[in-house]
């Protein structure tokens, strides 16, 4: 079945810092690839995401490209902020035919904090 | 893109009892679905919710203990029925606009005592 693999955390970092989040994901086809972010107390954000291979998703700093040879998503920002610490989560879906999509898998989440 | 709204953001119950959670979009979307984020964990696909038909659940999850109603194209709820402790988590819904991209509402926030 299709799966989605994060790296293991928490991953605490210091303003400024380089940020990767690393993500595999196994699965037979070409999925659409996503990065969500859970800020405390919250619900899920779409931070960006990726439909084919070699697409690169970006958004508010962060970047992740769909590479296919390797399956892997990693999520990136060059300096990051107080304001980044939150969950962020990986996840794949697959289009089951026409406009009807299948389920969204998730990783387990990286939890993400970054001290000033 | 959707909003999504839920009602109530938290709640805490006593066992035994059951909670509707309410889920509002701001547009039409074709399909609805309803998440258990355990604490410190991912998330769980509960069922999936069309409207005009059943709801379809996903294997450890039954009607009984969480029915589901989507009486149209923006509205639907979840009903955690029952409740024991081990109910308690944050229930999210999401909604897809016939893409492959599914928008989050903010969580209900369950306690079970």
């Amino acid at each position: 079945g299709n799966s989605v693999t994060q790296m293991e955390g928490p991953v605490t970092l210091s303003e400024e810092a380089f940020l990767t989040i690393n993500c595999t994901y196994t699965a037979t086809g070409y999925p659409s690839l996503f990065w969500y972010v859970q800020y405390p107390g919250e619900g899920l954000q779409l931070l960006l995401k990726a439909t084919k291979a070699d697409d690169k998703g970006s958004n508010k700093g962060f970047e992740a490209t769909y590479r296919k040879e390797t399956t892997s998503f990693h999520l990136e920002k060059g300096s990051v902020q107080v304001s980044d610490s939150a969950v962020y989560f990986c996840a794949l879906i697959f289009r089951a035919g026409g406009t009807s999509y299948g389920k969204l898998t998730f990783g387990q989440g990286t939890i993400l904090t970054v001290h000033p | 893109s959707a909003v999504i709204s839920q009602k109530p953001s938290r709640d805490i119950c006593q066992r035994g009892t059951s909670l509707t959670i309410q889920c509002q979009v701001d547009s039409q979307v074709t399909m609805m679905f309803w998440y258990r984020q355990q604490p410190g964990q991912s998330l769980t696909l509960i069922a999936t919710a069309n409207q005009g038909s059943e709801a379809t659940y996903e294997s450890g999850f039954v009607i009984d203990k969480f029915p589901i109603s989507r009486p149209n194209l923006t509205f639907s709820t979840l009903t955690v029925s029952n409740m024991s402790p081990e109910d308690s988590s944050i229930y999210l819904c999401s909604a897809s606009l016939a893409t492959d991209t599914q928008y989050f509402g903010p969580g209900t926030r369950l306690t079970v005592l």
